[in-house]
């Protein structure tokens, strides 16, 4: 079966750091993925990991442990726009997403 | 210039009626998908398409049936429509298998209601 978690809203102030946890069960596992999900538009692609160990890309950066089924997002520097929906998917023939993480970046 | 485009983007119908969504992605990708997003923003896969190959989420009941024309189209078509149905269908395509390359192009998402 699928089984992806992650918290379900999360507050942060503009400027700060904030790491998004998700863990994940899957019957086939071909990579890590998270989405990024705007109020009212589609989800659009972040990050990829397949392999242990961070990957960085501007401010965002994503790791991956497959041995504890566990990814976070990192998010630095937050910016207002940043608040948004974060979907955690992981699967091998199909993507399956957790409920996602609603980011609310505060003044 | 639309990588994935979905028609209609709003559908307000009827409980009983049958309807479709239509689907085109011109990014020559050869694995096409329709996800459901409910009330609760839950993201949820339904079928995806390669090659005539179809491969259905076991949730998904027999009213829903995807139709694929050519590679680059995707429709979904709904009979018997319930209250249960009204959400956001998203369609998506990725080059190659899911997962192989990681990323979903998904289109703007089309919004049913059913009254």
């Amino acid at each position: 079966g699928q089984n992806i978690d992650q918290p379900t809203e999360m507050t942060a102030t503009e400027g700060a750091i904030v790491q998004i946890n998700c863990t994940y069960q899957t019957s086939g596992f071909n990579g890590l993925f998270w989405y990024q999900q705007h109020a009212g538009e589609a989800p659009t692609f972040l990050s990829y990991n397949v392999l242990d160990g961070l990957e960085e890309k501007g401010r965002f950066s994503s790791f991956l442990s497959r041995s504890k089924g566990y990814s976070y997002l990192l998010l630095k520097e937050l910016q207002m726009k940043d608040s948004a929906s974060y979907l955690c998917g992981a699967g091998s023939y199909q993507l399956t997403f957790g409920k996602g993480t609603k980011l609310s970046v505060i003044p | 210039d639309t990588a994935v485009s979905q028609t209609p983007k709003y559908l307000v119908t009827q409980m009983g009626n049958d309807k479709s969504i239509k689907c085109e992605q011109n990014l020559g990708h050869d694995t096409m998908y329709w996800y459901k997003q409910d009330s609760k923003k839950f993201l949820k896969i339904m079928f995806s398409y390669n090659n005539k190959e179809l491969i259905i989420n076991e949730t998904v009941p027999n009213r829903f049936s995807p139709k694929s024309p050519d590679k680059a189209h995707l429709n979904l078509h709904i009979n018997s429509l319930e209250l249960g149905d009204s959400a956001v269908y998203f369609c998506a395509s990725s080059r190659g298998r899911q997962g192989s390359t990681g990323e979903l192009f998904f289109g703007e998402g089309s919004r049913l209601t059913v009254l």
